[in-house]
């Protein structure tokens, strides 16, 4: 059965600073992976996704995410935030071409003046 | 990228009345829709799937008489929950799939608050 663990639930950063938020996943098949961000009672709004080739994505709003294959992660960065960069992130995976997600715990990430 | 609607944004009922909450693809098919549920600060949780024509189906520990799904068109599937109680209060997100697409992404509506009372 396929997991994702976000390690942390919360992360307060300074506006301007780098930030990490990490994924780790679980899957014995060949999985597709997402991060998603939702604003306060809103919908969920796809960043980026890894289908296949690089490994490396990158998203219209400065955000990257690497996958990498024998750690299982696909760690979300982005070099310097900003106050609107405060939201709930969500890493996600899907086994093959289904369009079923499972959704990691979430990362609360709040972006201080 | 494509649009889901989901109607209504915020529905606040009786206890023991039941609740429609409506998933529209607005620009694409989708012979497939997805029903999430989300607690407070908590992350979703995979409900049922919903196919076009035919049953959905339900994830371990979802009551399908109580959260009746219905997918009658490729561009509609609706989400009953009924006779609800206030444990059923929550965050109700849909998705879709875009038939067409060249991947696997699929699009999110912008969810119901479901406040029961």
């Amino acid at each position: 059965a396929q997991s994702v663990t976000q390690l942390d639930s919360q992360v307060p950063v300074f506006e301007e600073a780098p930030v990490e938020l990490r994924c780790n996943y679980s899957s014995s098949v060949s999985v597709y992976l997402f991060w998603y961000v939702q604003y306060p009672n809103q919908g969920l709004q796809l960043l980026l996704k890894y289908l296949s080739g690089s490994t490396l994505v990158k998203s219209i709003n400065g955000f990257e995410a690497e996958f990498n294959k024998s750690q299982t992660s696909f760690h979300l960065r982005k070099p310097s935030v900003h106050i609107s960069d405060t939201a709930e992130y969500f890493c996600a995976v899907s086994e093959g071409n289904t369009g079923k997600l499972i959704f990691g715990q979430g990362t609360t990430l709040q972006v201080k003046p | 990228g494509a649009v889901v609607s989901q109607h209504p944004s915020r529905v606040i009922c009786k206890s023991g009345t039941s609740v429609k909450i409506e998933c529209r693809s607005l620009d694409f098919q989708a012979t497939t829709m997805f029903w999430y549920r989300q607690f407070p600060k908590q992350s979703l949780m995979l409900m049922a799937t919903s196919n076009e024509g035919s049953k959905a189906t339900y994830e371990q520990g979802v009551e399908k008489d109580k959260f009746l799904i219905n997918h009658a068109s490729l561009t509609l599937s609706t989400l009953t929950v009924t006779s609800a109680h206030p444990e059923d209060s929550s965050f109700y997100i849909c998705s879709a799939r875009d038939l067409g697409g060249q991947n696997t992404e699929a699009f999110f509506g912008q969810g119901t608050r479901l406040t029961v009372v």
